[in-house]
């Protein structure tokens, strides 16, 4: 089975602050993906990496960076946490984008005080 | 810009009953459509995944259908069970960049 892995279930961060949420994959996909989900605007896509070291902005990659040193490692960081960057995060991946589904982590509930 | 809309946003039935989601999108120009459950604080289970040349899934008791020139998708599920309830999510994928999901159908099995 496909393990997709996220480092906290639960985070609470500070105004300011620098912020790495980490998510890890077990079954060698290329194509990794950050969403956030929202009550009310759904799952939004922040950025995506379809290999080691490559990554594409999504729909709402303002305040956010990326990093995949490895292929089984994709980070999310929040450069300085805002109050509007509480949300529940959202690691996916996929081995073929056009014909596969995507494997999701549990998520990262963040809160931004 | 894709979009999706998923009505109902909110259901709740008795158990054992037959229901229906609804899904539909704006650009039909998509390699596959995918029905995922999400359960509270959690995050999605893959359900089904219809490519874009096909017409139908199964799995179980659910059954998704594409009807990809009119831009719908329904998501049928059979003699529902209290553990069905969940909220369901439609999603399309349009390219490289991964899915565009609706908002959900938050669905109460009632025992």
């Amino acid at each position: 089975d496909v393990k997709v892995t996220q480092s906290s279930r639960y985070l609470v961060k500070r105004t300011g602050e620098k912020v790495f949420l980490e998510c890890v994959q077990d079954m060698d996909h290329e194509n990794m993906f950050w969403y956030r989900q929202d009550p009310g605007l759904g799952l939004r896509l922040i950025y995506f990496s379809y290999d080691v070291k490559m990554k594409e902005k999504g729909d709402i990659p303002e305040g956010y960076s990326v990093s995949r040193e490895k292929k089984e490692r994709f980070s999310l960081i929040l450069e300085s946490a805002s109050t509007n960057q509480t949300s529940m995060y959202l690691c996916a991946s996929t081995l073929l984008v056009a014909t596969d589904t995507q494997y999701f982590g549990p998520g990262t509930r963040l809160t931004v005080l | 810009k894709q979009e999706v809309t998923q009505i109902p946003a909110a259901l709740s039935v008795p158990e054992g009953e037959n229901l229906v989601l609804n899904c539909s999108f704006t650009d039909s120009a998509i390699y596959n459509l995918q029905w995922f459950r999400q359960d509270p604080g959690k995050g999605l289970t893959s359900l089904l995944l219809i490519q874009s040349s096909q017409r139908e899934q199964t799995s179980g008791r659910l059954n998704a259908s594409l009807d990809k020139s009119s831009g719908r998708s329904t998501l049928y599920i059979a003699a529902s069970q209290p553990g069905d309830s969940a909220t369901y999510l439609c999603a399309v994928c349009g390219g490289a960049d991964g899915l565009t999901f609706g908002k959900g159908t938050h669905l109460i099995i009632q025992p």
